[in-house]
């Protein structure tokens, strides 16, 4: 079974502070990781997607890195802003089914 | 811009009554995910759909909780009848290959 980590679960830090969120899973053999983001209330925004043959996926200032052989992802997000506040989530494919496994998230607050 | 579409965004209805949510995925999408979230469980997946056929409901409770995709355009899931344990979120995602798009979801409150 796939099991999916996040930690820390909360995390605030002043604007301006690159970010760094951190993903982990138990099942190595995956095909894709997926970052999303979700405000409170609100569904969810996918962020990014790595397929497990890349190493790195960016998108603004956005960088996520996956290191499938230690089971770990990890979402840089650079010079915060107050618009960043959310929360996090990675989810990994249940094997190779269409089935996500997702973290119970990382809550960011970003201080102005 | 496309994105999926969930009806209604919130609904309250009383212990026993039955409760239908619709969502309509991405166009040219052909997988459909239903999922229910919980600030105790989180996420969890309840059923999915690839080219409008069942492929896993095992989230699903089968006594009380149904869906289907009547058309390419259309996935349904039902719940008959309710129970205050079904107070969520329930959101519906669409996928074309591997990426999941969720929609705004349906926030159910059963009295």
């Amino acid at each position: 079974k796939q099991e999916v980590t996040q930690i820390p679960a909360a995390l605030s830090v002043p604007e301006g502070e690159n970010l760094v969120l951190n993903c982990s899973f138990t099942d190595s053999a995956i095909y894709n990781l997926q970052w999303f983001r979700q405000d409170p209330g609100k569904g969810l925004t996918s962020l990014l997607l790595i397929q497990s043959s890349q190493r790195e996926q960016t998108s603004g200032r956005l960088n996520a890195s996956l290191d499938k052989s230690s089971g770990r992802s990890t979402l840089y997000i650079a010079a915060s802003q107050p618009g960043d506040s959310a929360t996090y989530l990675c989810a990994v494919p249940i094997s190779n089914d269409y089935k996500l496994s997702f973290g119970a998230g990382t809550t960011v607050t970003v201080r102005a | 811009d496309a994105r999926v579409t969930q009806t209604p965004r919130h609904k309250v209805t009383e212990m026993g009554q039955e409760v239908t949510m619709r969502c309509q995925p991405i166009l040219g999408h052909n997988t459909v995910f239903w999922y229910r979230q919980t600030m105790m469980q989180g996420l969890e997946l309840l059923a999915y759909f690839r080219n409008r056929a069942p492929l896993d409901d095992s989230g699903m409770p089968k006594d009380r909780f149904s869906a289907e995709m009547p058309d390419a355009t259309l996935a349904t899931l039902k719940i008959q009848p309710s129970e205050p344990r079904d107070s969520a979120v329930y959101f519906c995602a669409s996928s074309e290959y591997n990426e999941q798009f969720f929609g705004p979801g349906t926030r159910l409150t059963v009295l």
